[in-house]
């Protein structure tokens, strides 16, 4: 059974920190990973997607993918009390076209 | 709102109504999908359309009925539902099946 672990949190980070969220993933061979945000009674909305090992920015987004440790995590810098929502990490396991989505982690950003 | 609409936003229907969930996407995407999220839980995938063709049915059951009469419009006809079908349903479409889903604003159900 393919699956995606994150923690569900709450986590919450005073504004202006950097928040870090993580999750870990079953798929040795996947290769492509995506974050969505998704704001209470909202759907998903995709923020950033990785394709390679490493670190991939995108304004306040850190992105960063270790294949061989099998996790992804996703750095905001600078939070703000509107980054408060429901992060979903989500693959796509080799060979398929179903992604796998995770839980979910819920960021609260106190102002 | 974004590429891709649903209606209605709110259903509330009996255990012996029958309804119909309606999609839409205006980004010509190739591929849409129903998914269910209820609280909790991961998004669960009910059904996969790529080219208006049915790829995928993930065990859903018959209740759900999914229908797809072109590459812009997906239904989820609904009927004789149970309470715990009470969720969030929502509709993502992506270029291909491998492309990143964009979703719709979902329809909030509940089966009385």
């Amino acid at each position: 059974q393919k699956e995606v672990e994150q923690n569900s949190g709450p986590l919450s980070v005073p504004e202006g920190a950097i928040a870090s969220l993580n999750c870990t993933y079953s798929d040795r061979g996947s290769q492509s990973f995506f974050w969505y945000r998704q704001y209470s009674g909202k759907s998903p909305e995709l923020i950033m997607f990785i394709y390679s090992n490493g670190d991939k920015e995108d304004g306040r987004f850190t992105a960063q993918l270790n294949k061989a440790s099998q996790y992804v995590s996703l750095l905001i810098r600078d939070s703000q009390p509107s980054d408060s929502a429901t992060y979903l990490c989500a693959f796509l396991p080799s060979g398929t076209y179903k992604y796998i989505f995770g839980t979910g982690t819920r960021l609260k950003v106190l102002a | 709102e974004t590429g891709v609409t649903q209606t209605p936003r709110h259903l509330v229907m009996g255990m012996t109504n029958k309804k119909s969930l309606k999609c839409e996407q205006h980004l010509g995407h190739n591929a849409m999908y129903w998914y269910k999220q209820s609280a909790k839980k991961p998004l669960e995938l009910m059904f996969v359309y790529s080219l208006e063709e049915r790829v995928e049915n993930n065990s859903v059951p018959s209740r759900f009925s999914p229908e797809c009469p072109n590459s812009s419009h997906l239904f989820l006809h609904l009927h004789t539902l149970q309470p715990e079908d009470s969720a969030l349903y929502l509709c993502a479409s992506s270029q291909d099946g491998t492309s990143s889903y964009i979703f719709g604003p979902g329809t909030r159900l509940t089966v009385l």
